[in-house]
């Protein structure tokens, strides 16, 4: 069955620290995989995206991604948060044009 | 360029009652995606909409239905309210090139069963 599995569920960080969100997934055959943002009180927003190609992805806000295969992960990372990086990040996973899956959620709050 | 739109923003409803909720995709979309986010919980698949088709279904009862227009714009319906059903629905939308689709989601309608 089609899985993805976030690791940490809240997480911590003072303004200027390292991020690191993990994520792994289960899938069968070509996979796309995705990170998605809540920010409080607004929709999901596409961070970054992976398809195909190079396996270290940049997304919007400084985000960036790496997809190792040998160990069905795409975590996400940036060197330095902020205080508006606080919000909900969701790993994703599909084959092609279906369904979505998703993890759990990480809950992430920036102290300043 | 609007995004995904949907309505209403939010819903009241009581157990046993029927409820359809709408979205329109952004443009130059056609397939159309609904999810249920539980609280503290990832968006959970329920079905896609491509060409006024059911294309693929997610773990979700009957109760739940949809439908969508020659405009591509859809509803979800869901028939015989359970308090469990409370969540925020999401719509997302998707353009024709299937090998590389990214969902865009709307800003969901929250759904309270009393």
């Amino acid at each position: 069955a089609q899985s993805v599995s976030q690791h940490n569920h809240h997480v911590i960080l003072s303004e200027a620290a390292s991020l690191e969100l993990g994520c792994n997934y289960s899938y069968g055959g070509t996979v796309n995989l995705f990170w998605y943002v809540q920010y409080p009180g607004q929709h999901l927003q596409l961070l970054l995206k992976y398809f195909s190609g190079d396996p270290l992805v940049k997304g919007i806000k400084g985000f960036e991604a790496e997809f190792i295969k040998s160990k069905f992960s795409f975590n996400l990372r940036k060197p330095s948060v902020q205080w508006s990086d606080t919000a909900e990040y969701f790993c994703a996973a599909s084959g092609g044009y279906q369904k979505v899956t998703f993890g759990i959620g990480t809950k992430l709050q920036v102290i300043p | 360029d609007a995004g995904v739109t949907q309505s209403p923003t939010h819903l009241i409803k009581t157990r046993g009652q029927q409820v359809t909720l709408r979205c329109s995709p952004k443009s130059g979309h056609d397939t159309v995606s609904w999810y249920q986010q539980a609280l503290g919980q990832g968006p959970q698949f329920i079905f896609q909409y491509y060409e006024e088709e059911e294309r693929q279904r997610g773990n979700f009862p009957d109760r739940f239905s949809g439908h969508q227009f020659p405009n591509y714009s859809s509803e979800l319906n869901v028939n015989a309210l359970l308090l469990g059903d409370s969540a925020l629905y999401l719509c997302a939308s998707s353009r024709p090139d299937r090998t590389t689709d990214t969902q865009y989601f709307g800003p969901g309608t929250r759904l309270t069963v009393l």
